[in-house]
């Protein structure tokens, strides 16, 4: 299978500990989003990279929250000092250029964090 | 901001049409998205709409018309295995940034 994957697909942790979760986007895709999903809602744009560079980030995203793309192919997204609030489903994203071109962008089967 | 409406649930019987609606306002349009998402599963591409019109695929079809902000999904000959949550996105400014509404949950009964 040569979709988007990611891991840990589920992670428990205790309130104020880091987790770290990574996704490996589709080969040659260019675009990378992270994306967080909560129970009943849709999907919540977090930040998106162009290759190695970080272009756009959310206001959700808190300063607890960074992630990378170190050589534009995998990327982490970290979350320090964890919180209740965080615990949600962490979705990968990719694309070869923009969902604006109507390229179509492939989602990963996300990242469960648990905060306890 | 942004604002994309759908209903929060629905439901069918198998074999019947159904239509999901969306309406969108939003800051910058690039092109509308449906996916489906199964619980606990990935979003999956299901049509992309950029100019007014229908586009069909299979059992699915999707239209939009810009200037009322609008899409609809239409499922035809309903099966048990398309009860999900339909999830509708407006790609907005440059970054290809999906804004999802709250998704659809649909239910597909005998």
């Amino acid at each position: 299978d040569t979709g988007v994957s990611q891991d840990p697909r589920h992670k428990i942790t205790k309130r104020g500990q880091n987790v770290t979760f990574r996704c490996d986007p589709i080969s040659e895709h260019n675009r990378l989003y992270w994306y967080r999903q909560t129970l009943g809602q849709g999907p919540e744009f977090l930040t998106y990279f162009q290759n190695e560079a970080q272009l756009e980030k959310s206001r959700l995203l808190s300063d607890r929250f960074s992630a990378e793309r170190p050589k534009g192919s995998f990327s982490t997204l970290e979350i320090q000092r964890t919180e209740q609030g965080d615990s949600a489903m962490y979705l990968c994203a990719s694309s070869f250029g923009g969902g604006e071109s109507g390229n179509t962008i492939y989602f990963g089967e996300g990242s469960w964090l648990t905060v306890v | 901001g942004q604002n994309i409406d759908q209903p929060t649930e629905m439901t069918a019987t198998e074999g019947a049409i159904v239509q999901i609606n969306c309406t969108y306002q939003t800051s910058g349009f690039n092109g509308l998205f449906w996916y489906q998402q199964h619980a606990g599963e990935a979003p999956t591409f299901l049509s992309y709409n950029v100019l007014d019109g229908l586009e069909e695929k299979g059992r699915f079809s999707s239209f939009l018309s810009r200037s009322k902000g609008y899409s609809y999904l239409l499922l035809k000959e309903l099966q048990m295995k398309d009860s999900a949550s339909y999830l509708c996105a407006v790609v907005t400014g440059t970054a290809s940034k999906l804004t999802f509404g709250t998704g659809t949950r649909l239910q597909v009964t005998l």
